[in-house]
């Protein structure tokens, strides 16, 4: 899988926005963007993920930029459930490679 | 739905010891399985991946080994474990081939080696 960069940490007010950003300049065209969650003691959950054109679901929205270099992960009012380990990946044939995603610390 | 069993949740176990960790996938055909380890602040590192029974892929060398007994049967095993085998260990699956799919992790077992 082609590599991303994600910030080590960012912090956040409870029931704010939060965009959390992801580069990754050497995607290829057939790479899905996807993005996962880690809870302490936890396993990843599945957040979002999309190919080209921006998307919305329960948990939140994935704005993709138009060549496809970067993406933002927007959580749209935090809470306190959201501080996590967000890891962004792109998904190819090789399957899933985690790298050290963005700690995301709310604050109350 | 689809659900994935892992377990146990906690396992502490000596030096030397054997291991044997147990996952199991419900509600789907021939997925492909995957075993991941966290260490202690660490990211997930992907050890075994299985793409049907008896096909097993190794992605690190390593004093682990994997088994896939049957379709939805996933098996981390060791013979002698050593204090670095000590981690988070998390199964997956995800449907066979298809990129546009995300994976389902197990809830994870702690392993501490002593």
């Amino acid at each position: 899988d082609a590599k991303t960069t994600q910030p080590n940490s960012m912090e956040s007010n409870e029931e704010e926005p939060v965009h959390l950003p992801c580069n990754h300049s050497t995607i290829s065209g057939t790479d899905y963007i996807h993005w996962y969650r880690q809870l302490p003691s936890q396993g990843p959950e599945y957040v979002i993920h999309g190919l080209t054109s921006n998307v919305n679901n329960r948990m939140a929205s994935l704005a993709i930029a138009e060549d496809r270099k970067s993406s933002t992960l927007i959580l749209h009012r935090a809470t306190l459930r959201d501080a996590a380990v967000y890891y962004c990946i792109l998904r190819g044939a090789d399957g899933l490679t985690f790298g050290k995603g963005t700690h995301l610390i709310i604050q109350p | 739905s689809q659900t994935i069993h892992q377990w146990p949740a906690t396992l502490v176990q000596p030096v030397g010891s054997p291991l044997s960790l147990e996952c199991t996938v419900e509600g789907t055909s021939n997925p492909n399985l995957y075993w991941y380890r966290q260490a202690a602040g660490r990211g997930l590192q992907l050890l075994f991946y299985s793409v049907g029974i008896g096909q097993i892929s190794s992605e690190v060398p390593q004093n682990l080994s994997a088994s896939r007994p049957q379709d939805r049967q996933f098996i981390l095993s060791s013979k002698k474990l050593l204090l670095s085998d000590s981690g988070f260990y998390l199964c997956a699956w995800s449907v066979l081939g298809i990129v546009n799919y995300g994976y389902t992790f197990g809830s994870g077992t702690r392993l501490t080696v002593v």
